[in-house]
């Protein structure tokens, strides 16, 4: 099954504790991103991949660092978490084509609690 | 930033009406998307409209697309229990030359009563 799939579903963890969050994608999706969503903000990107060893920065990337090693991984790190990046946060993945005629497929979320 | 602004914010219809909900973007797109969430859970792809696309439908989903007028609506039509979700509008104004991904609007929760 084409999927997206991100661990922990549910994290709890103290301020200051290294902390990540996986995403692997089983469709060969070139085009990888992180979101999170926060009541009454809606979603936000943080940081996206284009391919392999390509990253760049998204709406609100502070405290957030990723990696692109494979294509199929997008791990989300965050070196030194704090209560105000208590969200829920999605993976999502998709093909890049000439004419962006593609949706996202998205993880099925991972809720962060950081005390 | 957000891009697309979702009316109205919330929905109540009984089961069998037509639910329209509108997105107003800001700036030039190269397509526009909708998107289906259920409680907290994961969004799923709905549909697609290019920018030079004038309306798109999919089963009992059809999608308008006004670019001069910046605006886009979803019409789910004889709903069901299982509309039940929030929807959201996602712009992707991407140049390739910066930021790239998918701008979200807030969303527009629908609920139908049975």
């Amino acid at each position: 099954e084409a999927q997206v799939t991100q661990n922990p579903r549910y994290l709890i963890t103290v301020t200051g504790k290294k902390l990540t969050v996986t995403c692997s994608q089983n469709m060969n999706h070139e085009y990888m991103s992180w979101y999170r969503q926060d009541p009454g903000l809606g979603l936000r990107q943080i940081y996206y991949s284009m391919n392999v060893e390509v990253t760049d920065k998204g709406d609100v990337p502070e405290g957030y660092k990723v990696s692109r090693k494979e294509k199929r991984n997008f791990p989300l790190i965050l070196e030194s978490p704090s209560p105000n990046q208590t969200s829920l946060y999605f993976c999502a993945s998709s093909l890049k084509g000439p004419y962006r005629v593609y949706g996202y497929t998205f993880g099925s979320g991972t809720r962060l609690t950081v005390v | 930033s957000q891009q697309g602004e979702e009316d109205p914010q919330a929905l109540s219809i009984q089961e069998g009406e037509n639910a329209t909900m509108n997105c107003s973007y800001k700036t030039s797109i190269n397509n526009l998307q909708w998107y289906r969430q259920n409680s907290g859970r994961g969004l799923v792809h709905l549909i697609l409209i290019r920018s030079n696309e004038r309306e798109k439908h999919s089963g009992r989903l059809r999608v308008t697309l006004d670019t001069s007028k910046k605006s886009s609506s979803l019409l789910i039509t004889a709903s069901r229990a299982a509309d039940t979700a929030s929807y959201f509008c996602a712009t992707d104004a991407s140049t390739g030359g910066g930021a790239d991904g998918l701008t979200f609007g807030k969303g527009t929760h629908l609920i139908i009563q049975p």
